[in-house]
């Protein structure tokens, strides 16, 4: 399959252990966030969501942290699994369209 | 319906030449998007429908670029006199109308122009 994101940012973590992935939006007026994990060759896949009314949200395995007044969003994984390994991309709603960010790729060690 | 279908998924066409990229969203979703990505960076937006209205076109989408969803369901992204720089991944996306909502994305058709 093809690769995406060649030459994103790389977090590494060893299997078992928890990840924290960061983003930086940039739009105050935006009150919708959603993470998106991609696999190569793949389109983006929907991990969880945060309305901007909320500063935290939880998922199976996920935690999708808010922060409004320094616009910073993170994405934390769980016990984290070699099926894990994507690039995860960060995306803000302020109308209809999603805005993305650079991404984050995560390699998981056996 | 099990999610958005592009077509095709690889499409390699020489400089100069026509394409069209097909895209089914999920059948209850009103609202259609289309995305380009290129390697090392997130998906960028090019143009919006909710139902067969085009709502937003990015100025990415140059005058070679054509998007059409003529009965609100299924939609269409042509490119006109194909040039290298649009070598990339055209990704389409569906929401349901109502507030914020997800987008589901499709598996998108990769595009090489040699």
């Amino acid at each position: 399959g093809e690769s995406v994101g060649l030459h994103l940012p790389t977090l590494s973590v060893q299997e078992g252990d928890n990840s924290i992935i960061n983003c930086a939006y940039s739009n105050s007026a935006s009150d919708y966030f959603i993470w998106y994990k991609q696999e190569s060759g793949k389109g983006p896949q929907f991990i969880i969501d945060i309305r901007s009314n909320m500063d935290k949200r939880q998922g199976q395995r996920v935690t999708v942290l808010l922060n409004k007044t320094v616009k910073h969003l993170s994405l934390q994984i769980a016990a984290t699994q070699p099926g894990d390994s994507a690039v995860y991309f960060c995306a803000e709603s302020g109308t209809y369209k999603y805005i993305f960010g650079t991404g984050t790729r995560l390699k998981v060690l056996a | 319906d099990t999610g958005v279908s592009q077509n095709p998924r690889h499409k390699i066409t020489k400089r100069g030449q026509n394409v069209t990229f097909r895209c089914d969203p999920i059948s209850e979703h009103n609202r259609l998007y289309w995305y380009r990505q290129t390697l090392g960076q997130g998906p960028e937006f090019l143009t919006y429908f909710q139902n067969e209205a085009q709502l937003e076109k990015s100025r990415l989408l140059s005058d070679r670029f054509s998007a059409e969803r003529p009965k609100g369901s299924f939609s269409t992204l042509e490119i006109q006199r194909t040039e290298q720089g649009d070598s990339a991944m055209y990704l389409c996306a569906s929401s349901s109308e109502g507030g914020r909502t997800e987008a589901f994305f499709g598996q998108g058709t990769r595009l090489t122009v040699v």
